[in-house]
């Protein structure tokens, strides 16, 4: 399958902090989505990126989809303790059928 | 509305025991799919159902089949059990155009 590097594995940050993670592929993707895992629940969906250059926000999250098409970052501002998770990005490529493909994801931990 | 739901959450099989594992989703979406979650491996598709009819294999799907049973359902079965299909399985559904999925909650499977 694709390979898709997601950094940073896991951070530790003070509750107010703002965090920043990225994913970057050897391939393009037309697509690129963020989601959030819980323990014990499935992925929820946060942004979707559909244009090259493209930013979009949500609340406090914003990703940008990369002007290559092979990469994206994710940004959360003002991190509150409700932010913890695991965050994953995944990506669609060209021409490819209807699969996205995973990074392995950022662990995320707030320090209150 | 439920969105995407998935039975049973938590099943154990013996080695060569078979099961199947059950998803619906209430959206009126045309495609749906199977994944399984290992730790450090990220999600990996096994089968997808891009429309009511067909079925396709994804990145891993040796050791499974599938059945979408009409629009709503997709299954995911397991004729022979074994030791490295212990994973969490996730059903996510999308409207086939726009390739947002929205997961399900999962299914813990151990098998020994």
């Amino acid at each position: 399958g694709q390979q898709l590097n997601q950094s940073p594995q896991s951070m530790f940050i003070q509750e107010g902090e703002d965090v920043s993670m990225n994913c970057t592929s050897s391939s393009i993707f037309n697509t690129w989505l963020w989601y959030k895992q819980d323990p014990g629940e499935g992925p929820v969906l946060l942004i979707a990126l559909y244009k090259a250059g493209e930013l979009t926000s949500n609340g406090r999250l914003t990703a940008q989809f990369g002007i290559t098409r092979k990469d994206s970052f994710l940004n959360i501002s003002a991190s509150i303790p409700s932010d913890v998770g695991i965050y994953f990005c995944a990506g669609q490529l060209i021409g490819g059928a209807n699969n996205l493909f995973f990074g392995t994801g950022t662990r995320l931990t707030v320090i209150p | 509305n439920a969105g995407v739901t998935q039975t049973p959450k938590f099943q154990v099989l013996k080695t060569g025991q078979s099961m199947t594992l059950q998803c619906a989703q209430d959206m009126n979406h045309n495609s749906m799919y199977w994944y399984r979650q290992d730790p450090g491996m990220g999600l990996r598709l096994i089968y997808y159902s891009a429309s009511e009819g067909t079925t396709d294999k994804g990145e891993v799907p040796n050791g499974y089949n599938v059945s979408r049973l009409n629009k709503r359902e997709f299954s995911l079965r397991l004729e022979s059990a074994a030791p490295s299909q212990t994973s969490v399985y996730f059903c996510a559904s999308s409207a086939v155009v726009d390739y947002e999925q929205y997961f399900g909650p999962g299914t813990r499977l151990t098998v020994t």
